[in-house]
């Protein structure tokens, strides 16, 4: 089965610290992969896609993802975080079966800390 | 705005009730897709759209679940029957190819069902 895992319920780091969210996913050929972060009482916001190319996938906000084949990762990264990074982050995989869906992990919650 | 739409945002029913949730796409989006997302989860996909025609309904949870697009913009999700489980945030989200990875989802804020 296709499919991401999230193995963190919840990353907490101090405001300019580097954040990092980790995702992991199991999919028959190719790759296609997605991060989205949710605020509160509002929809997912898109912040970066690897389709195929460079590993380092540069997003909007300041984030970055790094695809690893051979570790089957696409952990999202931050240099220095904000108290306004605080959110929900999901990550996620284009299934390619029948017209194609996007499935998620389970959300990891990010707490930054002044 | 430019962005989905979706209607109500609070949704309060009885058990046993039907409701009708609307979304709003993105002006000329091909692609119109509703995800399930219970308190402390993901996402999960019920059903694609491609204009009015409705392709993928495969993640529909029963038969109670019905979803519509009949002039390829506005789309219903209605629930007859409510049932506790079906309490959970809906999200609709439009993309504006059809069946393209490379093309982004736009979601809406979603609709907050709540059955009690």
């Amino acid at each position: 089965a296709q499919s991401v895992a999230q193995p963190e319920d919840q990353v907490n780091v101090a405001e300019g610290n580097p954040l990092t969210v980790k995702c992991t996913y199991s999919v028959s050929g190719n790759p296609y992969l997605f991060w989205y972060v949710q605020y509160p009482n509002r929809g997912l916001q898109f912040l970066l896609k690897y389709i195929t190319g460079d590993n380092l996938v540069k997003g909007s906000y300041g984030f970055e993802a790094e695809f690893n084949k051979s570790q089957t990762s696409f952990h999202l990264k931050k240099p220095s975080a904000l108290v306004s990074d605080s959110a929900l982050y999901f990550c996620a995989v284009w299934i390619t079966d029948s017209w194609g869906k996007l499935q998620f992990g389970a959300g990891t919650q990010v707490v930054v800390t002044p | 705005g430019a962005g989905v739409s979706q209607s109500p945002r609070y949704k309060v029913a009885k058990r046993g009730q039907d409701v009708a949730l609307r979304c709003d796409p993105i002006s000329g989006h091909v692609s119109l897709f509703w995800y399930q997302q219970a308190l402390g989860q993901g996402p999960e996909f019920l059903t694609y759209f491609q204009n009015e025609a409705q392709l993928d309904k495969s993640g529909l949870p029963s038969d109670r679940f019905f979803a519509e697009r009949p002039e390829g913009s506005v789309s219903t999700l209605k629930i007859q029957r409510t049932q506790q489980e079906d309490s959970a945030v809906y999200l609709c989200a439009s993309s504006l190819a059809a069946g393209v990875v490379y093309n982004e989802q736009f979601f809406g804020p979603g609709t907050r069902l709540t059955v009690l």
